[in-house]
């Protein structure tokens, strides 16, 4: 257990409307990452942060914001979701180069 | 061409067998390489790390990295029941002072499973 823990774990939500995932660490590590998981397409990174206030965009960033204002908080938005996003989001940690661990996972789906 | 290619599988072994899991890559910048192992509806758990290239042992899980054939194996020995899971290859280049080279680059997964 790599101190992660996701919010909520499950969610059903309509088409159009803001979703907000919580990542959460006890670990005070630096970095921090939200994936996507789907059939297909394996695991894909949707933001990452290096620090505080620091973040950048991965491969399928689109739709999606994040937000970091302390160390152990990790927000990912979707501000107005769709069916497309439906899918299962990880959190993820690293404080060695190359290593990363992962959260339990939020299944989400979007009617 | 894909960055990583992994053979999705599904992969079915009897109990004991030596299992053996790849992938190849194209970025020769890589240099961190990592399997994960995934159970269904759980995260990924981190399996083996690696530096370049070489071996790596623990139990029954050996990971090998040849880096002049761009190609990484895990082998299970004596595989369980309990193995049966899917598994991801993962690596990264060395990290730069922004940090995007902490980014991974992940294979699509090969789901095993071991029969009893």
């Amino acid at each position: 257990d790599a101190g992660i823990t996701q919010s909520p774990r499950h969610k059903v939500t309509e088409t159009g409307t803001p979703v907000t995932l919580r990542c959460h660490q006890t670990e005070n590590h630096r970095y921090m990452y939200w994936y996507r998981q789907d059939p297909g397409h394996g695991l894909r990174l949707i933001h990452y942060s290096y620090g505080v206030k620091d973040t950048d965009k991965g491969e399928v960033s689109d739709g999606y914001s994040v937000s970091r204002s302390k160390t152990e908080d990790f927000l990912l938005t979707l501000e107005s979701a769709t069916s497309s996003q439906t899918s299962v989001y990880f959190c993820a940690i690293s404080y060695r180069e190359g290593e990363q661990y992962f959260g339990p996972g939020t299944r989400l789906t979007v009617t | 061409q894909k960055e990583v290619e992994q053979d999705p599988g599904p992969l079915s072994v009897p109990e004991g067998a030596i299992v053996s899991l790849n992938c190849t890559y194209s970025n020769s910048a890589f240099q961190y390489f990592m399997w994960y192992r995934q159970y269904s509806r759980k995260g990924p758990e981190l399996l083996m790390y690696t530096y370049s290239s070489g071996n790596k042992e623990d139990g029954r899980f050996t990971a090998q990295v040849d880096k002049s054939s761009k190609y990484i194996s895990l082998f299970i020995r004596d595989s369980q029941p309990s193995d049966s899971a899917t598994y991801l290859c993962a690596m990264s280049p060395l990290a730069n002072s922004g940090g995007s080279n902490y980014k991974l680059t992940f294979g699509k997964g090969t789901l095993l499973t071991v029969n009893p």
